[in-house]
């Protein structure tokens, strides 16, 4: 059964960058893309970005300037950092894997909820 | 950005009924649709995959339907623990864009 994780600091002050890690378990990270996905409270589902094993990615245009997706595969882990974060960004966010075809997300991480405040 | 829009908002339903939610796409994205369930502080939980396929493990009450613009879901019969909400995503074309949600409540 795979198995995803989210990690990484709760709190990020205004201005400075958002780092979270999802680590994968139960099969190997290769040969998929894996997305990050963010929900602000009391509001829908967004798409932050995606990144294929051998580094490829795609990001949302809304967030593209400010975001950063990579993978280690080594460590079958993948990672976000996001740069110049405001309250807006506060959010719970998480971590899925996209089935090779079709492109649904057909496994997720339980979820993280990073606040932004100083 | 493709647009995808849900209806109703909310819903209230009791055990056993039938119950039907849309899911419009502001262009066509054939039959690249997804629907997802989401219980507060859980993961969201695949449900059907490209418009009208059930996931693995995911009971047979659960439906899928439609192309091009158009999509449903369906419960046939609602169980407790069918109460959350519901949202439809597209992955078409990046950037994949997920409805507002269907909230289903206990009537």
């Amino acid at each position: 059964q795979v198995q995803l994780q989210e990690s990484g600091p709760r709190l990020v002050k205004p201005s400075e960058t958002l780092s979270l890690t999802c680590t994968v378990s139960g099969d190997s990270i290769n040969d998929y893309y894996w997305s990050w996905i963010r929900q602000p409270a009391g509001k829908g589902l967004e798409w932050i970005g995606r990144i294929y094993t051998s580094g490829n990615t795609n990001y949302n245009p809304s967030l593209k300037s400010r975001v950063t997706i990579s993978v280690d595969t080594s460590k079958n882990q993948f990672s976000l950092k996001l740069n110049s974060v405001t309250a807006a960004d506060t959010a719970v966010y998480y971590c899925a894997r996209l089935a090779r075809n079709d492109w649904h997300f057909d496994y997720w991480g339980q979820g993280t909820l990073v606040t932004v405040s100083s | 950005d493709i647009q995808m829009t849900q209806s109703p908002s909310s819903l209230s339903a009791s055990v056993g009924d039938r119950v039907t939610i849309t899911c419009r796409s502001s262009q066509s994205i054939t039959t690249f649709l997804n629907w997802y369930q989401h219980k507060p502080g859980k993961a969201p939980n695949l449900l059907i995959y490209a418009a009208s396929n059930l996931q693995s493990g995911v009971p047979s009450r659960f439906g899928g339907s439609g192309s091009g613009t158009d999509f449903t879901l369906t419960i046939s019969s609602l169980q407790p623990e069918d109460f959350a909400t519901y949202y439809c995503q597209q992955s078409y074309t990046t950037p994949y864009t997920f409805g507002q949600g269907t909230k289903l409540e206990i009537k």
